[in-house]
């Protein structure tokens, strides 16, 4: 059973321009989550997508903005990068939107912006 | 304001003794908490999980115990190996099977010497 896939795995991009990651959740997990990962910070949860629909929201700018499409797989979009964005995000799945299941974590895509 | 806190950011233990992971927690309405475990450039890989219907929860050599009057869980792994050295994070969710949104503490590192 494949894992949940993120791709690109690494990221280089210039303050000002706009990123898109996408992410496989573990077929048949309808919940994709998305978190941000800084050494200051640590993990933080920026949004929750089930069956297309974006169901809770972390305290994000408005750049921060995602999608689910029908087949689960869900995309994350940061217009405007800035300096602070660079981190590691990750995305998580569940087969339903139970922590009784635990949720799955890719390996992240390493966003780095210059 | 950091709802979940893990206090202590390393903790190193010789191989086949205990260890002992803490995390306190000050939101009330967390109803579900988590421990996580993660390497280097991989993504967290889910351990054991505890309702706050229950005050222990065992799998294998890891157990986790919730005493929601002190708002406090910690998790134990016993007998310690090598190869348990990572990252712990724990996580809390303030619904049961819902929305998503894990509240990740900061980490502690654990090493586990030969």
């Amino acid at each position: 059973k494949a894992g949940v896939t993120q791709t690109p795995r690494y990221l280089i991009k210039t303050r000002g321009q706009q990123v898109t990651l996408s992410c496989s959740p573990i077929s048949g997990h309808r919940s994709v989550s998305w978190y941000q990962q800084t050494p200051g910070q640590g993990l933080q949860f920026l949004f929750e997508y089930f069956s297309e629909t974006q169901r809770n929201k972390g305290n994000f700018p408005g750049r921060f903005s995602g999608r689910q499409f029908s087949n689960s797989r869900s995309e994350m979009n940061v217009s405007t990068l800035e300096l602070g964005d660079s981190a590691l995000y990750l995305c998580a799945s569940s087969q339903d939107a139970g922590t009784a299941y635990g949720y799955t974590f890719g390996s992240g895509t390493r966003l780095t912006v210059v | 304001d950091q709802q979940v806190k893990q206090n202590s950011p390393s903790l190193s233990v010789q191989e086949g003794r205990i260890s002992i992971l803490n995390c306190d927690y000050t939101n009330s309405m967390f109803d579900y908490f988590l421990w996580y475990k993660k390497y280097p450039a991989e993504g967290p890989t889910f351990l054991i999980s505890i309702s706050s219907i229950k005050d222990k929860n065992e799998d294998g050599r890891f157990t986790v115990f919730l005493n929601k009057s002190a708002k406090h869980l910690s998790l134990h792994i016993v007998p310690s190996q090598p190869g348990d050295s990572a990252v712990y994070f724990c996580a809390a969710s303030e619904y049961p099977g819902n929305t998503g949104k894990l509240i990740f503490g900061q980490g502690t590192t654990l090493q586990v010497k030969p």
